[in-house]
């Protein structure tokens, strides 16, 4: 079946670009999307890229999709404490917005 | 409004008990799916549906069932309630034609099972 995986910690200081990485297994997925989970709360759709794109920028957002490699990446330009979250990469199958498939989610930690 | 809405937000339940976590959404919505979190893991998709009358399992369907009779509600019921269904569950909604690109998710349901 369909496999989306992520580093599991990443740790930056404030005012850095934060990086986070996903590669997924589905070469029929048609979204890729990037989730924000903040403690005790459901997810956030942060953004999603279309898979005949190359890259999506949205603010301080920018996600760049390598589609031979099956290689998602989620950049946070000038990171805030508040950025502090879980991220998820999730890939969907086909035309099925229902059946979503989600990686195990990045822990971003912005210190001070 | 509301968006996907799930109630309870917490339960403990006994092993061998029963019980349905609500899920319902306002925006008219084709698609409906159920996922459980476990910790330091991602969502896994239990089951989900296309429409009213349509549902199919997920990755991990074992031990749930669901019902689809309308668009707006989707619930899903642990027959008898084991420890390995503790986990966060989350209900999400998605339109099948325009904007269906995005998944909507309730806050989600605590569930203990002791």
């Amino acid at each position: 079946g369909e496999d989306v995986e992520q580093s599991l910690f990443l740790s930056v200081r404030e005012g850095d670009s934060s990086v986070i990485n996903c590669t997924y297994t589905d070469s029929s997925s048609t979204y890729l999307y990037w989730y924000k989970q903040e403690p005790g709360a459901g997810l956030q759709l942060l953004t999603y890229i279309f898979s005949n794109m190359d890259m999506k920028q949205d603010q301080r957002l920018t996600v760049l999709l390598n589609k031979k490699d099956k290689h998602l990446s989620l950049r946070i330009a000038d990171t805030q404490t508040g950025d502090s979250a879980i991220y998820f990469c999730a890939e969907r199958e086909g035309t099925n917005a229902g059946k979503s498939t989600f990686g195990d989610g990045t822990t971003l930690t912005v210190k001070p | 409004n509301a968006g996907v809405t799930q109630t309870p937000k917490f339960q403990v339940l006994k092993t061998g008990q029963s019980m349905t976590l609500q899920c319902a959404q306002d925006m008219n919505h084709e698609y409906m799916s159920w996922y459980r979190q476990d910790p330091g893991m991602g969502l896994r998709l239990i089951h989900y549906s296309v429409g009213a009358g349509i549902t199919d399992q997920g990755e991990v369907p074992n031990g749930y069932n669901v019902s689809r009779s309308t668009t707006e509600d989707f619930p899903l019921r642990l027959l008898s309630a084991a420890p390995s269904q503790t986990s966060v569950y989350f209900c999400a909604s998605s339109d099948a034609g325009r904007g269906s690109e995005k998944l909507f998710f309730g806050s989600g349901t605590q569930l203990s099972v002791l």
